[in-house]
């Protein structure tokens, strides 16, 4: 099974910055992977799948590229509503799926 | 709209059971496979359970394989999660999920499970 691991842990930006999200797979999962966003007390969203395809209401502002074993999500510039929890996911085992552990931005 | 909410948690002890639903509207919920993830306090997010769009197909990640069981009602479009056995570490907000390929496209509030003596 593919495990995905997620750096940095935490991003401290301020608003307007760009932000660099990484994940990364143990072994390669093609161009099968997704983005959520997680704010607090609220369920994750879907920003990014395939990679690279940004899914309904997702803004442009959102960048998603990688394939194989390395992935980035690119936040070009930051809103006061894109602080938040960024995890990445795969399909590691079909039918089995994997999450990463997760990268908080939060306000600098 | 596509709405997914569940409902059905509380607090348990361990060993026991409780059973979760989630009732959905808005799409063809016989189209889609459905699932179950899980976050427990302050931790990331683990896939939980799947069960493919007719109910025949069922998989469950190791951590709740021989106590959880899914299931579903398309009559009457619920995702339905059955949790025997209940331990500490299975306390969490339970989320369902539409599985679209291979991601999960549509979300529910989800619900608070705690287990604790």
């Amino acid at each position: 099974d593919s495990v995905l691991t997620q750096s940095p842990a935490t991003l401290s930006l301020s608003p307007g910055e760009r932000a660099t999200l990484f994940c990364r797979a143990s072994q390669s999962v093609g161009g099968y992977l997704a983005w959520y966003q997680q704010k607090p007390g609220q369920s994750p969203r879907l920003l990014i799948y395939d990679a690279s395809i940004r899914a309904t209401g997702t803004p442009a502002r959102f960048r998603g590229s990688g394939s194989g074993t390395d992935f980035t999500l690119t936040i070009s510039s930051l809103e006061p509503e894109d602080f938040a929890i960024y995890y990445c996911q795969h399909r590691s085992n079909w039918p089995l799926f994997t999450f990463g552990p997760g990268t908080r931005v939060d306000l600098k | 709209q596509v709405q997914l909410v569940e409902s059905g948690g509380g607090v348990v002890q361990p060993g026991k059971s409780l059973r979760l639903s989630c009732v959905v509207s808005g799409f063809s919920f016989s189209h889609y496979a459905m699932q179950w993830v899980r976050q427990a306090p302050g931790k990331g997010l683990e896939w939980v359970a799947l069960v493919s769009s007719n109910g025949d197909e069922k998989y469950y990640a190791d951590s709740v394989k021989g106590r959880f069981s899914v299931s579903r009602d398309n009559s009457e479009n619920t995702l339905v999660l059955q949790m025997d056995s209940l331990r500490p570490e299975d306390t969490a907000v339970y989320y369902c999920a539409r599985r679209n390929s291979d991601y999960f496209d549509y979300w529910g509030q989800g619900t608070q499970v705690t287990v604790t003596s």
